[in-house]
């Protein structure tokens, strides 16, 4: 089956860097995603990762071991802003096609 | 242009009912999906659609439940005889394709808040 675990909460402070992991279970996988959701809206995508190591964008970065069943998010110079859900989500590809399989989440809490 | 639309935004129904989720995806999008999302839980994949076609309706909790999509554009989500365990948010998102590059990028629409009394 398909499992996916990330801490439920998280704080940080502002300016700070914070980072929220992702270990997950599949048998056929096909690239791991993070989304990002503020309380009451939907989920926005931040990043995708299919080859393992590290993909930058700004101030977010996305780490993926396929090995280790494994992915990080990496959050730089944190903004108030910044609070909110983050979903560690995994595609898989099986005899029913494909799947995209969300954690639960983690809430990010950024304090000043 | 426009962004993924659902509808309605709110229903709020009595048990035993039927409802009807309205789902409009971003023009030239292929691929569009259903979730479902209890109060401070993650998203629950229900079922896909390539074009007007659903391979796998595993996702779907129960037989209640049935999804169809026309003309590759508009899909509806149906509950039937509702549950309150069925209240949640209904997400629908879609990608311009199922695979390759243009599958990355899942856009949600805003949800359908579903009350069931």
């Amino acid at each position: 089956g398909q499992n996916i675990d990330q801490p439920t909460e998280m704080t940080a402070t502002e300016g700070a860097i914070v980072q929220i992991n992702c270990t997950y279970q599949t048998s056929g996988f096909n690239g791991l995603f993070w989304y990002q959701q503020h309380a009451g809206e939907a989920p926005t995508f931040l990043s995708y990762n299919v080859l393992d190591g590290l993909e930058e964008k700004g101030r977010f970065s996305s780490f993926l071991s396929r090995s280790k069943g494994y992915s990080y998010l990496l959050l730089k110079e944190l903004q108030m802003k910044d609070s909110a859900s983050y979903l560690c989500a995994v595609r898989d590809v099986g005899t029913g096609g494909f799947k995209t399989i969300f954690g639960a989440g983690t809430r990010l809490f950024v304090k000043a | 242009g426009a962004g993924v639309s659902q509808s309605p935004s709110n229903k709020v129904t009595e048990k035993g009912k039927d409802v009807e989720l309205r789902c409009d995806p971003i023009s030239g999008h292929t691929a569009l999906y259903w979730y479902r999302q209890s109060l401070g839980q993650g998203l629950e994949f229900l079922i896909y659609f390539q074009g007007n076609s659903a391979p796998d309706k595993s996702g779907l909790p129960s037989d209640r439940f049935s999804a169809e999509r026309t003309g590759g554009s508009v899909s509806t989500l149906t509950i039937q005889r509702t549950q309150q365990e069925d209240s949640a948010v209904y997400l629908c998102a879609s990608s311009l394709d199922l695979a390759g590059a243009g599958s990355y990028e899942q856009y949600f629409g805003p949800g359908t808040r579903l009350t069931v009394t």
